[in-house]
């Protein structure tokens, strides 16, 4: 069964540090997402991408975040500046086009920023 | 602003009973609603969705329905097994075409007792 997958799954920065978190969406999936979850808290909406252009981002998606599609399988997440509270686990999420097409998650990634 | 809530942070049900999971939204917009599976360490498993077009679907042991007039839904879960146990998250989205966003609840922690 087709799934998402995510790389790394788990990564320790220094604050004020790039990382680039990467996925690789269901190969025949039109729209990508990333959310995070902060411990213990709810999974957050970040950014919808579709079409090479972000579709929708959310508040918590400023400046230092951007998303890009490099090439035909990859999706990646940029946090360019770190800070400590970007320390979550981050899921990618793909979905097909047609009507009523469910979000499948990748395992996700666990950022720790120190 | 917690437009998708899941009062019950835990539950605990014996095997083979029903488990029923509550879920409130306040959003008049939403007019899809899936639930989704989540264990430690790994990214949210999608169970079951409804459209709002509907108050019931079906599969398997997995049925979720919806009351739009109270902005309820809830999934039951019979014959409750052990391999159930597990974080069960509400989400909802504004758009049934797999392209909008997801807010989730904040998750009910379901253990099935043996």
């Amino acid at each position: 069964e087709p799934e998402v997958t995510q790389t790394p799954s788990h990564q320790v920065t220094q604050m004020g540090q790039e990382v680039i978190l990467r996925c690789v969406p269901i190969s025949n999936h039109l729209y990508f997402y990333w959310y995070r979850q902060i411990l213990g808290q709810k999974v957050e909406f970040l950014v919808s991408f579709y079409n090479n252009e972000i579709s929708e981002k959310s508040e918590i998606f400023d400046d230092q975040f951007s998303v890009e599609r490099p090439d035909g399988s990859n999706f990646t997440l940029k946090i360019r500046s770190t800070k400590l509270e970007d320390s979550a686990m981050y899921f990618c999420a793909s979905s097909g086009t047609g009507s009523g097409e469910t979000q499948y998650f990748g395992p996700g990634t666990r950022l720790l920023v120190l | 602003d917690q437009q998708v809530k899941q009062n019950s942070p835990s539950l605990s049900v014996q095997e083979g009973r029903i488990s029923i999971l509550n879920c409130d939204y306040t959003n008049s917009m939403f007019d899809y609603f899936l639930w989704y599976k989540k264990y430690p360490a790994e990214g949210p498993t999608f169970l079951i969705s409804i459209s709002s077009i509907k108050d019931k679907n079906e599969d398997g042991r997995f049925t979720v329905f919806l009351n739009k007039s109270a902005k309820h839904l809830s999934l039951h879960i019979v014959p409750s097994q052990p391999g159930d146990s597990a974080v069960y998250f509400c989400a909802a989205s504004a758009s049934n075409f797999g392209n909008e966003k997801l807010t989730f609840g904040t998750g009910t922690r379901l253990t099935i007792i043996p």
